[in-house]
């Protein structure tokens, strides 16, 4: 157990729809990242949150947004769902310290499927 | 831009020394260089990472390239618990709080018995 927490564990929706991944990093940790892995893309960075603020960002699709909470903990807002969307979804935690050498502590996925 | 090569899978025997090779050239000065592994149902795990020196852990190590254009995770003795997909990432500091994280394809390590 990484002390990351991921709800919810399985999504099912219908396209054109918008639904919302919340992650609980680890106690102590700042940064929250997530991430996208799907079958033909295989592991994909979407964005990372350091204490509130954006700190960086990957490939993340202009349907797709993300915040990072006073309490830390994140949400992924996946909207407009398209049939390609449906993936895992990975949050990770790291921290206190900034940047990107930290170790990263991975949930276990949301896998979310799009009908 | 930066990105990481890999070879798609590779195999190697029980109990012996596994050398998995990523190809970064285009890597910038100060761009740290990482490895996870994600095991079969599993999120990522981290393994080891590294800047220009030879790292050690209990885990593998991480040899890197003087140039640093290379570098190789090595397990020391393989376990059938180590067949994995090893991720090598490259992650960058922007000074205007634009870093970036480059995630390779991965190398699928299958362990023989």
């Amino acid at each position: 157990d990484s002390g990351v927490t991921q709800t919810p564990k399985h999504l099912i929706t219908a396209t054109g729809q918008r639904v919302t991944l919340r992650c609980s990093p680890r106690s102590g940790d700042l940064s929250v990242y997530w991430y996208q892995q799907s079958l033909d893309q295989g592991l994909q960075f979407l964005i990372q949150y350091y204490n509130g603020e954006e700190r960086a960002k990957g490939n993340i699709l202009e349907r797709f947004s993300a915040q990072q909470f006073p309490d830390l903990h994140s949400e992924l807002n996946l909207s407009s769902l398209e049939l390609g969307d449906s993936a895992l979804y990975f949050c990770a935690s790291s921290g206190p310290l900034e940047g990107l050498a930290n170790e990263q502590f991975f949930g276990p996925g949301t896998r979310l499927t799009v009908l | 831009d930066a990105k990481t090569t890999q070879p798609n899978s590779m195999e190697s025997n029980e109990e012996e020394p596994v050398h998995l090779p990523c190809n970064h050239s285009t890597i910038s000065g100060t761009d740290y260089i990482h490895w996870y592994r994600q095991l079969p149902s599993q999120g990522p795990e981290y393994v080891i990472h590294g800047l220009t020196s030879n790292v050690n852990n209990r885990m593998a190590s991480l040899a890197i390239a003087e140039d640093r254009k290379s570098s190789t995770l090595i397990l020391h003795r393989a376990t059938l618990r180590d067949a994995a997909v090893y991720y090598c990432i490259l992650s960058r500091f922007g000074m205007n709080r634009d870093d970036k994280i480059i995630f390779g394809k991965g190398t699928r390590l299958h362990i023989l018995p």
